[in-house]
Formats: C-alpha cells, sequence, structure tokens
C-alpha cells in the first residue's frame, strides 16, 4: 500500500537552531500534505495544511514564519521549525492522502522534536 | 464546528477480553469516518474506513460499525492481545473540507497480560 515516510524520526536540537522535518510519498503523488503536532496523550492537532506549488495554509494560532512549509514537489513536503525553543518540543507528523476525498490518508512515522 | 467525541478517554482490560470504542461526531456534510491505531511514539495506522452506506466493517479482530443516522460509530476489539495496547483516534472527514480530517481525542487503551 501506499506509504508516508517522514524524516528524521527524532531529533535534538539547541534552542535557537532550525530543524527541518522532511515528508515524503513514496509510491503515489500528494498535491496536498497536512502538518500535525501532538501533545503527550493528546489527539493529533492540525497545523497547517501544505500545497504542492502554492503557499501553506495554517491554521489558527500556528506562526507561518515559525514553522515554514515548503511543498516544491509532488512527493515531498518539508516543516522548518526556525529558532526552536523548548516549547516547540513535541512529535509532529505528517501526512497524505492517496487520492481524492475520502480516499487513504496515510501518516508518517512522526518525527520526536526535543529542543534543549 | 465540526467535532468528533470519544469515550472512554482510557480503558484497561485484561488479555482475551473483548472491547468497544465509541465516537460520536457532528461532522457535516459526512463523508467518510476512519478508525486508526497509534502506537507511542508512531504515526497512526488505519484499522477501517467507512462511508455513508457503510454499516460495518472489519479488519481482523477489528470491527467497526457506523450508524450515520445517530452520527455514531464504534470499534470493536475481540479477543484482545497485549498488542493491541494503544491509542485508537477516529476521524471524520466531510465533502465540502477537502481531505481535511477532524480527529477525535483518541481512547487509549491498555490490555494487561
Amino acid at each position: 500500500g501506499a506509504v508516508v515516510s517522514q524524516h528524521p524520526s527524532r531529533v535534538i536540537c539547541k534552542s535557537g537552531t532550525s530543524v527541518k522535518i522532511e515528508c515524503r510519498s513514496l509510491d503515489f503523488q500528494a498535491t496536498t500534505m497536512f502538518w500535525y503536532r501532538q501533545f503527550p496523550k493528546q489527539s493529533l492537532m492540525l497545523m497547517a495544511t501544505s500545497n504542492e506549488g502554492s503557499k501553506a495554509t495554517y491554521e489558527q494560532g500556528v506562526e507561518k514564519d515559525k514553522f515554514l512549509i515548503n511543498h516544491a514537489s509532488l512527493t515531498l513536503s518539508t516543516l522548518t521549525v526556525t529558532s526552536a525553543h523548548p516549547e516547540d518540543s513535541s512529535f509532529y507528523i505528517c501526512s497524505a492522502p492517496s487520492g481524492g476525498v475520502g480516499t487513504e490518508a496515510f501518516f508518517g512515522q512522526g518525527t520526536r522534536l526535543t529542543v534543549v | 464546528k465540526n467535532q468528533v467525541e470519544q469515550s472512554p478517554q482510557s480503558l484497561i482490560i485484561l488479555e482475551g477480553k473483548n472491547c468497544t470504542l465509541q465516537c460520536n461526531y457532528t461532522v457535516s456534510p459526512f463523508s467518510n469516518l476512519r478508525w486508526y491505531k497509534q502506537d507511542t511514539g508512531r504515526g497512526p495506522v488505519s484499522l477501517t474506513i467507512m462511508t455513508f452506506s457503510e454499516n460495518t466493517k472489519s479488519n481482523g479482530r477489528y470491527t467497526a460499525t457506523l450508524d450515520a443516522d445517530t452520527k455514531q460509530s464504534s470499534l470493536h476489539i475481540t479477543a484482545s492481545q497485549l498488542s493491541d495496547s494503544a491509542s485508537y483516534i477516529c476521524v471524520v472527514s466531510a465533502y465540502n473540507a477537502g481531505n481535511m480530517l477532524t480527529f477525535g481525542g483518541g481512547t487509549r487503551l491498555m490490555v494487561k497480560p
């Protein structure tokens, strides 16, 4: 079946640095990808919708200048956490629908970000 | 506002027992409902996906039901195994929201030997 690969699975960075997380659809094209954030024992919270060839759409309260999203190709979206702070430490997950509305949504493995 | 509510929030059962997880939603217009299993520190993995016309769907020991009239769904796990310990998330999508998903809070299931 379709697979979404997310990299890295874990990253530890220092405060003030930037971290890039990649999300790839391995055997299908995804014009849209979604980025989620998940705190411990909570469900996924949508951060932004990544659109291939155009600007991402951010959810209310999500700083677009802090969480930079680039969807340069039909198989790759990246999320860059800029000037990371300890409060940015979280589990970040991407997903991509395999087709149109009602088709399966595949999730990446997630990235555990720890900012020290 | 589209919402998905799950109950219970957490559940502990003994290995080999059955359990049923509940999901109520107010997403409209309804497109489909999905159940995902999420192991700790991993991304969600799809168990079932049901459209308006489907009342039940099985995937091994997992059986999901859907009542589109009452806007309720359940996930029944039969003969639970230790590996079933995970969070189970109910996710609903609406026709006019593209592929955007509304997530329930999840049920954290722990299966004990």
